[in-house]
């Protein structure tokens, strides 16, 4: 079973600051997905990439697919309250099959 | 927007009683599932429904465990005999295709809590 590690694991930061997350495994994927998790809501779909090196962007958030499809990264500038929330990444194989495996998570909580 | 409802949102039974988890996907949609996320813990998968029929299941979903689809509206998810690890959330997810460009829609989910 692949894993989908994501790091870090828990972040507390103030409004304003930049920040990483990273979505890393051993295997490739033929796309991978973020989504962003409150509490008591199902995971809602952020984006979608698909090809090694490309890049997204939904406003203040940057979406990087890693060249060989292997990783990710989740990049927020000026993280604003309302970005809290549970971030995961989840990666599609490159064959065989059409589900998800999701990533461990990593919950971000923005103070004002 | 069109969502995916699912049904109760909590739900308590008793270590062995069966339960019955209902869902309702959004309406052109064509490729269900079932995932759920024990508390603290990744969201996992459990099984994937298309054609009235199962296309993949996960390992956790073992013969305590039954989807249907009954009506052409509602998903259901069946656990027989309910033991306490069961207790989880439990959520219902759809998507249109199964192209890379198509996320899956979830549904609020349902939290399980076997006694």
């Amino acid at each position: 079973t692949q894993l989908l590690e994501q790091s870090p694991q828990f972040l507390s930061i103030q409004e304003g600051e930049n920040l990483t997350v990273y979505c890393n495994s051993s295997s490739v994927f033929s796309s991978l997905q973020w989504y962003r998790q409150e509490p008591g809501e199902g995971p809602v779909l952020l984006v979608t990439v698909v090809t090694g090196g490309e890049v997204k962007k939904l406003k203040r958030l940057t979406f990087q697919f890693g060249d060989a499809r292997k990783d990710s990264s989740l990049h927020i500038t000026a993280a604003q309250p309302g970005d809290t929330g549970l971030y995961l990444c989840a990666g599609r194989r490159t064959s065989g099959t059409y589900k998800y495996i999701f990533g461990t998570g990593t919950r971000l909580k923005v103070l004002a | 927007e069109p969502e995916v409802t699912q049904t109760p949102s909590h739900q308590v039974t008793q270590m062995g009683q069966e339960v019955i988890l209902r869902c309702v996907p959004i309406s052109n949609h064509l490729y269900f599932y079932w995932y759920r996320q024990i508390l603290g813990q990744k969201v996992e998968f459990l099984v994937s429904f298309y054609n009235n029929e199962i296309s993949e299941k996960s390992e956790i979903f073992d013969d305590q465990f039954s989807v249907e689809r009954p009506d052409g509206s509602n998903f259901t998810l069946k656990i027989r005999s309910t033991k306490l690890e069961d207790s989880a959330m439990y959520f219902c997810a759809s998507t249109k295709e199964t192209g890379p460009n198509y996320g899956y829609t979830f549904g609020s989910g349902t939290r399980l809590t076997v006694v």
